[in-house]
């Protein structure tokens, strides 16, 4: 087992610029979610998805969409960088509700925006 | 509200001192969890332990206990005979379900265990 994989692992955009983080898990996990974490801070969540074709917004939605068409994947996307987004994103996935499970996190992708 | 604090943001130990990371939660719900994060300086994120709010008993594992009560809701966590391997930030998280399956995060704890 993979666990939770995300690529890539660092990347660098200009302001404006677009681009997909990827993320898929290999548990079957039914749950899955986005955070950013900015220096010196705890974590944030983007959104999250509860199910192949169901997502939903978290605490720091604008900027960002996702999509869930398969269990595996859960991919995040900026559509128009801009400077705030630097941050680290975890993607992360828990089985049923996460009530009786922990949240598996990938080792995060560091993004800056310039 | 759902809310989880970790005053301490930053706690700086000697080896082999025991040191308690402090977290205090807030809820309206009777049915809930409670987890613990390890975030090293290599920044992935390890999951340490769960704890649901009908189980008070004390867990201890290796050189990590718990403790949680819920008389004053906190999960406080102690690193006896800490080690510089454990130097890292260290997350609490609050789980329930009235807060649409999503975990709530405290700041964080920096431990800094020198030599």
């Amino acid at each position: 087992n993979a666990g939770v994989t995300q690529t890539p692992k660092f990347r660098i955009l200009k302001i404006g610029q677009s681009m997909t983080l990827q993320c898929t898990q290999d548990m079957n996990h039914n749950y899955m979610y986005w955070y950013r974490q900015d220096p010196g801070m705890g974590l944030k969540l983007i959104y999250y998805s509860v199910g192949a074709g169901i997502t939903d917004k978290g605490e720091v939605p604008n900027g960002y969409n996702v999509s869930r068409s398969t269990t595996e994947d859960f991919p995040l996307r900026l559509e128009l960088a801009a400077p705030s987004q630097t941050s680290v994103y975890f993607c992360a996935s828990s089985f049923l509700t996460g009530r009786n499970q922990p949240q598996h996190f990938g080792d995060g992708t560091r993004l800056s925006i310039l | 509200a759902q809310k989880v604090t970790q005053a301490q943001t930053e706690i700086s130990v000697v080896e082999k001192e025991d040191v308690t990371l402090d977290c205090v939660y807030e809820t309206r719900d009777t049915t809930y969890y409670l987890f613990w994060y390890k975030q090293p300086p290599s920044g992935e994120l390890v999951f340490l332990i769960r704890r649901n709010s009908f189980d008070e008993q004390n867990e201890i594992s290796g050189r990590y206990s718990w403790n949680f009560q819920k008389s004053t809701s906190s999960f406080n966590f102690t690193i006896t005979a800490s080690q510089v391997v454990d130097s890292a930030v260290y997350f609490c998280a609050l789980f329930n379900a009235g807060n649409n399956r999503k975990l709530i995060w405290g700041l964080g704890t920096s431990l800094a265990v020198n030599p």
